[in-house]
């Protein structure tokens, strides 16, 4: 069975940081690509950031880059989500994603709430 | 950037067939992907690759594209359809996922 768990959120007051980890089961963890979501209260689905299996390439959402990095470490079957320089608008559930055969994101985790607020 | 819109809302009766849209430029030449998430769950894709489904996603569901639309249809609603749908693409201009605004289909 596939899984994701997410964890790492939390509150987290303006212009800190926080690591987020997706912890990942039930598949070839380096063959496949892997990608952040985000969902503000109330709001829609952005997408947030991209990491292809070999970690060669990422990518970010323009609201995101230059603060956050992502990141994976196979050993441990592990997605990251390092982030710096929080602001209100990051208030979201997170979501990590695995990225199918057709880009299409097939298999989700719960989500990790952060909150940004003094 | 590239830009997908859809309608914040979609009504239908039971057993009626929902049509929801995403309009994004020249849409037909990119491999688009829906999305149903229902209150307090993760998303979870219902059509991939324009018009294929999963295997646990009902026949009713169905997808396609022409132009600058893409279409999620779905048959025979249900109450249990009830739920927000989001379209989804790559934009390889820009390298980035593109989500749309997202709609919330009611069943009446």
């Amino acid at each position: 069975e596939v899984r994701l768990v997410e964890s790492g959120g939390g509150l987290v007051q303006p212009g800190g940081s926080l690591r987020l980890s997706c912890v990942v089961s039930g598949f070839t963890f380096r063959s496949y690509e892997m990608n952040w979501v985000r969902q503000a209260p109330g709001r829609g689905l952005e997408w947030v950031s991209y990491i292809s299996s070999s970690s060669s390439h990422m990518y970010y959402a323009d609201s995101v880059k230059g603060r956050f990095t992502i990141s994976r470490d196979s050993a441990k079957n592990t997605l990251f989500l390092q982030m710096n320089g929080l602001g209100a608008e990051d208030t979201a559930v997170y979501y990590c994603a695995r990225s199918g055969t057709y880009g299409d994101f097939d298999y989700w985790g719960q989500g990790t709430l952060v909150t940004v607020s003094a | 950037s590239y830009v997908l819109t859809q309608p914040p809302s979609v009504s239908v009766a039971p057993e009626k067939t929902a049509r929801i849209t995403c309009e994004g430029n020249n849409i037909r030449s990119k491999s688009v992907h829906w999305y149903q998430q229902k209150p307090g769950q993760a998303p979870a894709v219902v059509i991939y690759h324009d018009s294929d489904r999963p295997p646990a996603i009902p026949e009713r569901f169905s997808g396609s594209h022409s132009g600058n639309t893409a279409t999620l249809t779905i048959a025979r609603v249900e109450a249990g359809d009830e739920a927000d749908y989001y379209c989804q693409v790559w934009d390889s201009t820009t390298n980035l996922w593109v989500f749309g605004g997202g709609t919330k289909l009611t069943v009446l």
